[in-house]
């Protein structure tokens, strides 16, 4: 049961340079999210998606970009790094409305230089 | 907006019992999750409470109350395995989404 999965595990970036992030489940559900971990802020929201075509902004989205085109994939994408955005990257998905428990990927540690 | 507070650190010795609290403020509410997360891993769900009361799930248990506006986690028969981080995190109706608190490290020592 391979669940959430993410790729890839660890980066480094320069300032300025992109990447996409990838996020894939088998467990066909509706929704998706990504979020981000610091030290001493807990999880935040940067990007969710409630089905395959649809995304919608969450509590610190500016500097990313989101795309749903397949239901079982979300990619987080940073078009220019900043150091800012040195942080953990966790993808979780959920059945759908009616069922609350999100599950979580192991995370992406992403620096940027 | 949203508010969520619990401890940054507890400290308990193996085979005890520990109380994890958790206060929040959510317009919305609609239910309360805590998640474990070892260190360099993923959150794992451990518990969900939408009415007022306690769930027990073997040497877990979570209480919630809505009209104060709290919840705590119980672990008893404490295992040096359950060192790790407790995520106390409220569902809000019409945000399809989680808000999180800053999480309780919790360190069990022998």
């Amino acid at each position: 049961n391979a669940g959430v999965t993410q790729t890839p595990k660890f980066r480094v970036l320069k300032t300025g340079q992109s990447m996409t992030l990838l996020c894939a489940q088998d467990m066909n559900h509706e929704y998706m999210y990504w979020y981000r971990q610091d030290p001493g802020m807990g999880l935040r929201l940067i990007h969710y998606s409630v089905g395959e075509g649809t995304t919608a902004k969450g509590e610190v989205p500016d500097g990313y970009n989101v795309s749903r085109l397949k239901k079982q994939n979300f990619l987080l994408g940073l078009e220019s790094a900043a150091p800012s955005q040195t942080s953990v990257y966790f993808c979780a998905s959920r059945a759908g409305p009616a069922k609350n428990i999100q599950y979580f990927g192991a995370g992406t540690r992403l620096s940027v230089l | 907006g949203q508010n969520i507070d619990q401890p940054t650190e507890m400290t308990a010795t193996e085979g005890a019992i520990v109380q994890i609290n958790c206060t929040y403020q959510t317009s919305g509410f609609n239910g309360l999750f805590w998640y474990q997360q070892h260190a360099g891993e993923a959150p794992t769900f451990l518990s969900y409470n939408v009415l007022d009361g306690l769930e027990e799930k073997g040497r877990f248990s979570s209480f919630l109350s809505r009209s104060k506006g709290y919840s705590y986690l119980l672990l008893k028969e404490l295992q040096m395995k359950d060192s790790a981080s407790y995520l106390c995190a409220a569902y809000q109706t019409g945000a399809n989404n989680l808000f999180f608190g800053t999480g309780t490290r919790l360190t069990v020592i022998p």
